[in-house]
């Protein structure tokens, strides 16, 4: 499987909204509603943020929100805080058991 | 509180054999599918493979089929990875991590298997 298509790098002020890019196919995020974000700080194992393309596990503010339309999923994180800086990750289920991961987006807090 | 303890990570060379370790524990640990995810070095994740709760279920991502074997003890609360074939491209941190439906809801700390000469 190709890993799903995600941006290197995006970046934005405290407060302000972003939204991270996943791209993907029909066999995977297009053909499932099983997208899933994680972040991950530097040294740090990555944290679920997102499951079931827009649900929030207990404990994630809910700045944190995803949805999906058509290959393509994204993950938004508005009132960016400091604290959000950090590496994400979107996963899809690709059918079979099997998983892929994107590439990783590098959020910067300005 | 659900942990995963991975270990048995290490320098080993290319062609060598290892075997890791994961041990769960804070949940019904029989309940529940497991994978295992890796991380080379400044790189993404990539997922590797999973296993159901009873063992009747496995697959492997095509980078390590036929090389990598994963198992579980139940009685045990532990995952296991038996790697065979090592190549260079395996350096990784390897992560244990629990299905909590089609998604990785848990991780471990992850284990770094380096593969050098």
């Amino acid at each position: 499987q190709s890993a799903l298509t995600q941006p290197r790098s995006v970046s934005g002020s405290p407060g302000q909204s972003v939204t991270v890019s996943c791209t993907g196919t029909s066999s995977d995020v297009g053909g499932y509603n099983s997208v899933s974000w994680y972040q991950q700080h530097p040294g740090k194992a990555p944290k679920l943020v997102i499951y079931d393309v827009s649900k929030r596990p207990s404990g994630v503010p809910d700045r944190f929100s995803g949805s999906k339309s058509d290959n393509t999923a994204s993950l938004t994180i508005s009132g960016l805080q400091a604290e959000d800086e950090a590496d994400y990750y979107c996963c899809s289920y690709a059918g079979t058991y099997t998983w892929v991961f994107g590439g990783g987006t590098k959020l910067t807090v300005l | 509180e659900v942990q995963l303890v991975e270990s048995g990570g290490g320098l080993l060379q290319p062609g060598g054999s290892l075997r890791l370790s994961c041990a769960a524990s804070g949940f019904i640990f029989s309940s529940y599918s497991i994978n295992w995810v890796r991380q080379a070095p400044g790189k993404g994740l990539e997922w590797i493979s999973y296993i159901s709760s009873s063992s009747s279920t496995i697959y492997y991502a095509d980078s390590v089929k036929g090389r990598f074997t994963i198992s579980r003890d139940n009685a045990r609360n532990s995952l296991y990875l038996q790697m065979n074939s090592l190549r260079a491209e395996d350096t990784a941190v390897y992560y244990c991590a629990r299905s909590g439906g089609l998604y990785v809801d848990y991780w471990g700390q992850g284990t770094l298997v380096t593969v050098s000469s």
